[in-house]
């Protein structure tokens, strides 16, 4: 089926160390966002890129890096993880015109100990 | 600036009884609004979205929401809860403009149903 897919779903590291998570989509979406959902916060936007080679900065970007080499794919990298990144991260991609709304990924649930 | 307020953190409905979720939104432009549904540990799953056809917005499972802009809300209801319906629900809201229309989440409605 057609849509978003993030990896990895789980993940749990040691303060310091760095990852990346991956986002892949097939919907030849122009735009995609990160997201970080904290208990009673909703979700709150990370990075997003409205094409590919673009990225900017959401409302939470700091400890976070961001890089969309292909149109397919945005990826979030956390360079030196601290506790408060413990969070599950959503990736979403828009569409526009007729197939304007948002996709969403099914999360990956990390862990900073 | 885009702001989304839940007006319930948590809503608790009988089966087979009607459930409200309340939300209200401000918005300097003409916004598009969304509910979206979160079962546990799930992704989120898109039920309506208004983007300035018809206020009253029909989704799935039975849901629908309306879309009141001189009160600046956009409740989300159901006639008949089902068992299946008991997770977490967001409202979103979304502006126009460079930023390519972010997206900005309430805090989530927990509905809890009971048998």
């Amino acid at each position: 089926n057609a849509g978003v897919t993030q990896t990895p779903k789980f993940r749990v590291l040691k303060t310091g160390q760095s990852m990346t998570l991956l986002c892949a989509q097939d919907m030849n979406h122009e735009y995609m966002y990160w997201y970080r959902q904290d208990p009673g916060m909703g979700l709150r936007l990370i990075h997003y890129s409205v094409g590919e080679g673009t990225t900017a900065k959401g409302e939470v970007p700091d400890g976070y890096n961001v890089s969309r080499l292909k149109k397919q794919n945005f990826l979030l990298g956390l360079e030196s993880a601290a506790p408060s990144q413990t969070s599950v991260y959503f990736c979403a991609s828009r569409g526009t015109g007729q197939n304007y709304g948002y996709t969403f990924g099914s999360g990956t649930r990390l862990t900073v100990v | 600036a885009q702001s989304v307020t839940q007006l319930d953190s948590h809503v608790s409905v009988s089966e087979g009884t009607p459930v409200l979720l309340r939300c209200n939104y401000s918005s300097s432009y003409s916004p598009s609004l969304f509910w979206y549904v979160q079962h546990p540990n799930k992704g989120l799953q898109l039920l309506l979205k208004y983007t300035s056809a018809a206020t009253l917005v029909k989704g799935i499972n039975g849901f629908e929401a309306e879309f009141k802009k001189s009160e600046t809300s956009f409740h989300l209801t159901k006639p008949s809860a089902h068992m299946s319906d008991a997770a977490e629900y967001f409202c979103v809201v979304s502006e126009g403009g460079a930023a390519g229309n972010k997206l900005t989440f309430g805090g989530g409605t927990r509905v809890l149903v009971k048998p």
